[in-house]
């Protein structure tokens, strides 16, 4: 079946420490995105990925880092810079990107929490 | 900047009764998407409207987008406890010249039984 896996499920970051977070897709999707949810909010987008080697900052980019060295993967990297990172993080993917009028297909999620 | 509200953040409902959510843009919208997502669950993509008036149903479901392109809306009637989640919608606007999806704070509706 082809899908959005993300891993860990779950994940505790200790103070000062960088965490990253995986998503892997099999539906050959060229775009890709990462969302932030909080409790009584909406999805916030911190990075997308329109193709491979090519990313853009979201609305809240500010400590966090990506890379897309591969169609199929899109790590986010939480740093130390990021002062609240305790959320639930989306990554989704669609077939074109923002540009099209494209659905996105959401992974299971990743719950981050501070230790 | 650019956003897309939600109402209401919250709504319980008796099985059987109607539901509706609706979501207003500050700005003209492209198109818009529903998404839904289930307790612990990932949203999962329901419908597009694309046209300036369009309504499209699937089964209990009835979705409306504005003549404005600037708001939508999702009804549900008679609710089922298989309809419990939190809707989201996601409007695709113009900005700096792209284009981006604005998703809703969502609504969060509980059925009893």
């Amino acid at each position: 079946d082809g899908g959005i896996t993300q891993s860990p499920k779950y994940l505790f970051r200790k103070e000062g420490q960088n965490v990253t977070l995986s998503c892997e897709q099999n539906l050959n999707h060229d775009a890709m995105y990462w969302y932030r949810q909080d409790p009584g909010q909406g999805l916030r987008l911190i990075y997308y990925s329109q193709i491979v080697n090519d990313f853009q900052k979201g609305d809240i980019a500010e400590g966090y880092s990506v890379s897309r060295e591969k169609k199929e993967s899109f790590p986010l990297t939480v740093t130390s810079a990021q002062k609240n990172p305790t959320a639930f993080y989306l990554c989704a993917s669609s077939p074109d990107g923002v540009y099209s009028n494209q659905p996105q297909h959401f992974g299971d999620g990743t719950r981050l929490s501070i230790l | 900047g650019q956003q897309v509200m939600q109402i209401p953040q919250y709504q319980h409902v008796q099985e059987g009764e109607d539901f509706t959510t609706y979501c207003n843009s500050s700005t003209t919208l492209s198109n818009i998407q529903w998404y839904k997502q289930r307790p612990g669950g990932h949203p999962v993509f329901l419908i597009q409207l694309v046209k300036s008036g369009e309504v499209k149903k699937q089964k209990r479901l009835t979705f409306q987008f504005g003549e404005a392109k600037k708001n939508s809306s999702l009804h549900i009637t008679a609710t089922q406890t298989t309809d419990v989640g939190t809707y989201f919608c996601a409007g695709r606007a113009r900005t700096s010249g792209t284009y981006k999806y604005i998703f809703g704070t969502g609504t969060r509706l509980k059925v009893l039984a």
